[in-house]
């Protein structure tokens, strides 16, 4: 069935660098796709809609020019933390939308565990 | 805005053991509720969905009735097994869509042998 890969699965950094994950629908293309992030003991929280050729779409109090998104490809986006600082570290997940078949479907990667030191 | 409030977890049950995890929620006419399931290593995946009010959603053992007189979606299983073991969530809809949703803290179930 369809899947989205999600890369790194855990990555530590210093603070100051910048952290790219990567989102990627493997047998559909998805001219939308979503990113959370959830920290510890908190509910996963929307942060951006990803949307293929144009600007991604933020939410309330996330900030764009720290959250650049990019999404060049009908299978491919990515998220880039810019100067990572501590506040940071968190669970970052993508998650992306089939709507080709008849039963429209939801899949998620598997999360990025970003620790910032 | 919308928010869901999950029972915190660990739930720690013994195999074959009754689960219960509450989900109750803020708005009200969702047009569809859902649970999701990640198990260890691998993303979210949708577990079951009820589409309208009085609807129970049901799938590997797993049932959920969509209460809209209580705003609750809570999640039981009549006998679990360590391969339950997962961190599920509860996550309506934001909208009309199923492409965002508003999601609990999730519950992590723990069961052993």
């Amino acid at each position: 069935g369809a899947v989205v890969s999600q890369h790194p699965s855990r990555v530590i950094c210093k603070s100051g660098t910048s952290v790219k994950i990567e989102c990627r629908s493997l047998d559909f293309q998805a001219t939308t796709m979503f990113w959370y992030r959830q920290f510890p003991k908190q509910s996963l929280m929307l942060m951006a809609t990803s949307n293929e050729g144009s600007k991604a779409t933020y939410e309330q109090g996330v900030e764009k020019d720290k959250f650049l998104i990019n999404h060049a490809s009908l299978t491919l986006s990515t998220l880039t933390v810019a100067s990572a600082h501590p506040e940071d570290s968190s669970f970052y997940i993508c998650s992306a939308p089939d709507v080709t078949g008849e039963n429209e479907k939801l899949f998620f990667g598997s999360g990025t565990q970003l620790s910032v030191l | 805005g919308d928010s869901v409030t999950q029972m915190e977890g660990p739930v720690t049950l013994s195999e074959e053991a009754f689960l219960t995890i509450n989900c109750t929620y803020t708005a009200t006419g969702y047009p569809s509720l859902f649970w999701y399931v990640q198990y260890p290593g691998e993303g979210l995946q949708l577990l079951l969905k009820a589409t309208k009010a009085d609807d129970k959603g049901s799938n590997k053992g797993f049932e959920a009735t969509y209460r809209k007189e209580t705003t609750s979606f809570h999640l039981e299983k009549g006998s679990v097994q360590v391969s339950d073991s997962a961190v599920y969530f509860c996550a309506p809809p934001r909208g009309t869509g199923f492409q965002k949703l508003v999601f609990g803290t999730g519950t992590r179930l723990l069961v052993s042998p």
